[in-house]
């Protein structure tokens, strides 16, 4: 168990529509990442927040958002939902800006149909 | 864009076998780190190298960052069906008092018993 939570586990839903993945850090973890999981692309990097500032971006689509609250848990919320979004969703958190460390939830899988 | 290139992409050996897995890049990297993911869960970090030419061992898991901090291989000694699963090897890259993961799309390892 990393300590890491994320809800839900599975999610399935229809083309054009809206989700929101809810992400838990470890205790006392500032920093806070997303990541899409595909067969085909693998593990890719989509946005990273800091203390609830938003820290460092990567293969984000624009209809894709996140934000992480005062109590640093985040969310990731997908719109205008695609048969290609469909994936496994990880959040992973560290300590601080200085580590490299992550630790990874495990996972939401989304199932666009 | 910085890649990551593992090989081979599926491995199936028997139990006691050995086995490389290897992590190839055209791209310096400040450290790279291993993971290993399990079906339904997470990837783990196993170990971060850091510097050219460091070898690193955890029990009967050797990992070594090429000299150049390029390219780094994974060598399993006397697999054992517990070593199954999905190992990614991940380069960090820093910059603007933050860091980034750019992952291999990963080694498929079936260890039989």
């Amino acid at each position: 168990d990393s300590g890491v939570t994320q809800t839900p586990k599975h999610l399935i839903t229809a083309t054009g529509q809206r989700v929101t993945l809810r992400c838990s850090p470890r205790s006392g973890d500032l920093s806070v990442y997303w990541y899409q999981q595909s067969l085909d692309q693998g593990l890719q990097f989509l946005i990273q927040y800091y203390n609830g500032e938003e820290r460092a971006k990567g293969n984000i689509l624009e209809r894709f958002s996140a934000q992480q609250f005062p109590d640093l848990h985040s969310e990731l919320n997908l719109s205008s939902l695609e048969l290609g979004d469909s994936a496994l969703y990880f959040c992973a958190s560290s300590a601080g800006l200085g580590r490299t460390e992550q630790y990874f939830g495990p996972g939401t899988r989304l199932t666009v149909t | 864009t910085q890649l990551l290139e593992q090989s081979p992409q599926f491995l199936s050996i028997q139990e006691g076998e050995n086995l490389t897995v290897y992590c190839n890049s055209s791209s310096v990297f400040s450290s790279l780190q291993w993971y290993r993911q399990e079906p339904g869960e997470g990837p783990v970090l196993l170990v971060t190298v850091v510097t050219g030419g460091e070898v690193k061992k955890l029990k009967r898991l050797t990992f070594q960052f090429g000299d150049a901090r390029k390219d780094s291989s994974l060598h399993i000694t006397a697999a054992q069906p517990g070593d199954t699963g999905l190992y990614l090897c991940a380069g960090v890259s820093t910059g603007a008092g933050s860091y980034q993961l750019t992952f291999g799309k990963g080694t498929k390892l079936s260890v039989i018993p």
